[in-house]
């Protein structure tokens, strides 16, 4: 229950394309969901985030659209660029402030 | 400041040996998290610390691992014995109190390498 499930595990786009990440998970009780960015050889850095009583939250070229009934969050990059490439981990936050990652998702953006 | 400091970078050792982490928290952080990532298993939460004590160690998976926070500024974790299995990408991140829920500021992470 405390899983978070991401697809796809990669995404090839062109550039100015549009990236779509998805997310979904199962337990209820999670209040707090970031997205983390990670390029090759550092750790992941907080990129955007949303609360569950919000249904989009938008950051620049960064939008995440929740959908609280169907348990489902995504990241939509718009105009992506070769500099977006990146693994990108959805999460979810519980109470017990412990963050649950997705699997991640290579994106390339090619120019 | 300089971020979530993590040593060594790169650490190859032989099966059946310790190996020792190290990580140093943003000061005035308060909560310190360990991971492991791996290309099978992801990001895996191993313990988390909140004011130097440990509140979960539910994702260490065995014995061989420990991990401690004597003070505020420093945290180890510990493997030992070493074994292939344990070869990974160890991550350190620390949080602080006031951050948004969600927000950990992750440190350059050790590659493990257990021969």
């Amino acid at each position: 229950q405390q899983q978070v499930k991401q697809s796809p595990q990669s995404l090839i786009v062109q550039k100015g394309g549009i990236s779509i990440i998805n997310c979904a998970y199962e337990n209820t009780a999670f209040d707090y969901f970031p997205w983390y960015q990670q390029f090759p050889g550092k750790g992941p850095a907080l990129l955007i985030a949303i609360r569950p009583d919000v249904s989009e939250k938008k950051e620049g070229r960064f939008t995440i659209s929740f959908n609280k009934s169907a348990k489902q969050f995504s990241l939509h990059i718009m105009d992506s660029q070769p500099g977006d490439s990146a693994t990108y981990f959805c999460a979810a936050h519980n109470a017990g402030n412990m963050l649950t990652f997705g699997g991640g998702t290579r994106l390339m953006v090619k120019p | 400041d300089a971020g979530v400091i993590q040593s060594p970078r790169h650490e190859v050792t032989e099966m059946g040996q310790e190996v020792t982490l190290r990580c140093k928290p943003i000061s005035g952080h308060n909560s310190l998290f360990w991971y492991r990532q791996t290309m099978m298993r992801g990001l895996e939460l191993l313990i988390y610390f909140n004011n130097n004590v440990p509140i979960d160690d539910s994702g260490m998976p065995e014995d061989r691992f420990s991990a401690k926070m004597p003070n505020a500024s420093f945290s180890t974790l510990k493997i030992q014995p070493s074994e292939p299995r344990d070869s990974a990408v160890y991550f350190c991140a620390s949080r602080s109190l006031s951050a948004s829920r969600g927000e950990q500021y992750f440190g350059p992470g050790t590659r493990l390498t257990v021969t």
